[in-house]
């Protein structure tokens, strides 16, 4: 048991690059999430899947995609990347109020 | 909107010392309220958590009692170790799956 999964764990980019953020949970989680972590402010929420094929916003969704094809997995998508996406994200699943975090990914854009 | 304030860090302490870490909250309804620890390099653990008034979460030494009338949620320990060294989060939820966090407060123990 896994719990929940993130890759890559390290990415660099310049600004304009796109990439995807990969979740994977095995825990059958029906609820997901993906965090972004700065520092003096907590984790603030982008986007959130309460169900398989179903996303919202969270507080913070400006410049992100997520999709939510399979249950156990949930991606996170730049487009175009700026110097204000550089962060830690983490992603979590939840199950009867209580959210399990994945180990983060750091990201820096130049 | 729903929100958690708790104290500045950075906290150091010396080992064996108690540790106090002030959590309020704002929140329409009836909060759940949790602390967070993240240790280095790490993602985030659930402590442990409360989900009604007067109830006392504990875990691994640490303790928080929900108080409604003073909406607090304090993180105590009594003794604390050099492996206690973490950041710490509460958050709060009011719809049982999404959770509104504090900006952390950082706790170093030397030995």
């Amino acid at each position: 048991n896994a719990g929940v999964t993130q890759t890559p764990k390290f990415r660099v980019l310049k600004t304009g690059q796109s990439m995807t953020l990969l979740c994977a949970q095995d825990m059958n989680h029906e609820y997901m999430y993906w965090y972004r972590q700065d520092p003096g402010m907590g984790l603030r929420l982008i986007h959130y899947s309460v169900g398989e094929g179903t996303t919202a916003k969270g507080e913070v969704p400006d410049g992100y995609n997520v999709s939510r094809l399979k249950k156990q997995n949930f991606l996170l998508g730049l487009e175009s990347a700026a110097p204000s996406q550089t962060s830690v994200y983490f992603c979590a699943s939840s199950i009867r109020g209580t959210q399990y975090f994945g180990p983060g990914t750091r990201l820096l854009v130049l | 909107g729903d929100s958690v304030t708790q104290m500045e860090g950075p906290v150091t302490l010396s080992e064996e010392a108690f540790l106090t870490i002030n959590c309020t909250y704002t929140a329409t309804g009836y909060p759940s309220l949790f602390w967070y620890v993240q240790y280095p390099g790490e993602g985030l653990q659930l402590l442990l958590k409360a989900t009604k008034a007067d109830d006392k979460g504990s875990n691994k030494g640490f303790e928080a009692t929900y108080r409604k009338e003073t909406t607090s949620f304090h993180l105590e320990k009594g003794s604390v170790q050099v492996s206690d060294s973490a950041v710490y989060f509460c958050a709060l939820s009011t719809d049982d799956y999404k959770l509104s966090f504090g900006a952390g407060t950082t706790v170093t123990v030397r030995a």
